[in-house]
């Protein structure tokens, strides 16, 4: 079985501080992991994915198999990141299993 | 113009009965997917397709049905056992690949009058 847990439902910080969304998973095999995106109104998006090891927006993530996480991080906040952020994990046969977000709030 | 479309926006249901709900894409994907998203449980799948023709149960699949006779199509029905219908449910596609990526619609919100 594979899961994806996101502990925190809401974060919540000031302008120019740094972020950390956390997200943990199970899977008994090699994943494939990503988080994705909902702003207010719109679709949900893909914001990256390990596999790449890319910057996007200035987020990060690193996938640390030892303890099974794959927290989303970004140095300096700005209020135009607040959204709805998920996690998801891919296994074997494309099943797609996301995480349950985290509403992160950007305050001036 | 490329994507996902689900459709109604809104769709409302009297207890007991059936309700299908679409989705289309002109994305060329082989795998679609259907998620419920309820507020504070995130995207729970309910049913994936990987390809035309072949369909699997994701974790909450008890009271709805799905089909994929095209590979631009992946339907779902929401039936009377169903016990809690009411929600926003969400349609995807996703390319090929290592890099995959999914698509999503805009969604249906289904409400049981």
């Amino acid at each position: 079985a594979q899961r994806v847990t996101q502990p925190e439902k809401l974060l919540s910080v000031f302008k120019g501080a740094p972020v950390e969304l956390k997200c943990n998973y199970s899977y008994s095999g090699s994943p494939e992991l990503f988080w994705y995106v909902q702003y207010s109104r719109q679709r949900l998006q893909l914001l990256l994915r390990h596999i790449s090891r890319e910057s996007i927006k200035g987020f990060t993530a690193d996938l640390n198999k030892g303890e099974t996480s794959f927290h989303l991080k970004k140095p300096f906040a700005q209020e135009e990141d607040s959204a709805m952020y998920y996690c998801a994990l891919t296994g074997g046969g494309n099943k797609l299993t996301f995480g349950t977000g985290t509403q992160l709030k950007v305050e001036l | 113009d490329g994507g996902i479309t689900q459709s109604p926006k809104y769709l409302f249901r009297k207890e007991g009965q059936n309700v299908t709900l679409s989705c289309e894409q002109n994305l060329n994907h082989d795998a679609m997917y259907w998620y419920r998203q309820d507020p504070g449980q995130g995207l729970r799948l309910i049913y994936y397709s990987q390809i035309v023709n072949d369909f699997q149960k994701g974790d909450i699949a008890e009271g709805y049905s799905v089909s994929r006779e095209k590979k631009e199509s992946f339907p779902l029905t929401v039936t009377s056992a169903q016990k809690n219908p009411t929600a926003f449910y969400l349609c995807a596609s996703t390319t090929p690949g290592w890099d995959t990526e999914a698509f999503f619609g805009q969604g249906t919100r289904l409400t049981v009058v």
